[in-house]
């Protein structure tokens, strides 16, 4: 258990729809990655906080978002769903912004979009 | 730029048999590197690190990789694999102007009796 708690553990929804992905970082970590894992592109890197601003930014659409919050938890947020969208979506955690820091994955979010 | 490459896909080995997981990458400067192990349906969980110093590092569960700056790899090993080593393995690198780890495509390990 690397203690990132990632909710819910599967989505199934439409396309077209919105959905909302959270995650909490291990106690004391400052930093959240968010990464997709799909079978066509990969573990692909998304984006990251850093004690609530973003640091960042990687191959993120546009229907992407996310924030992170004063307690450090943080959500991505996923609209105008399309089925190229399912996959599996990582959170990470580290101590700070440095990028030597190891980062702590959660065991994901399932995402189906039929 | 910056890439990682992990040449094998799948790799078939007997249980203890050795196994060597092979990265390279391609970067300007010194790289941070990482071995990540995804276990099937679950996260992923870190092996190894390499940052600076002893090329040789040693890891959880028995692995370890070697830093090779003239080849520019990053290979694990593992001297005597365990039916629970199957996952998949991937090899990851950082660096300081990055806000982000970049990983390799990843490496099927299936281990057989």
């Amino acid at each position: 258990d690397s203690g990132v708690t990632q909710t819910p553990k599967h989505l199934i929804t439409a396309t077209g729809q919105r959905v909302t992905l959270r995650c909490s970082p291990r106690s004391g970590d400052l930093s959240v990655y968010w990464y997709q894992q799909s079978l066509d592109q990969g573990l692909q890197f998304l984006i990251q906080y850093y004690n609530g601003e973003e640091r960042a930014k990687g191959n993120i659409l546009e229907r992407f978002s996310a924030q992170q919050f004063p307690d450090l938890h943080s959500e991505l947020n996923l609209s105008s769903l399309e089925l190229g969208d399912s996959a599996l979506y990582f959170c990470a955690s580290s101590v700070s912004s440095g990028n030597t820091d190891t980062q702590y994955f959660g065991p994901g979010t399932r995402l189906t979009v039929l | 730029a910056q890439s990682v490459t992990q040449p094998d896909i799948h790799i078939t080995v007997s249980e203890g048999a050795s196994l060597e997981l092979r990265c390279n990458y391609s970067y300007g400067a010194t790289p941070y590197l990482f071995w990540y192990v995804q276990s099937p349906g679950q996260g992923l969980q870190l092996l190894l690190k390499y940052f600076s110093g002893d090329t040789l590092v040693q890891g959880i569960k028995g692995f370890e990789a070697e830093f090779k700056r003239s080849q520019s790899s990053f290979n694990l090993r593992k001297p005597s694999v365990h039916w629970s080593d199957a996952a998949e393995y991937f090899c990851a690198v950082g660096a300081v102007s990055w806000g982000k780890l970049q990983f390799g495509a990843g490496t099927q390990v299936v281990v057989t009796p």
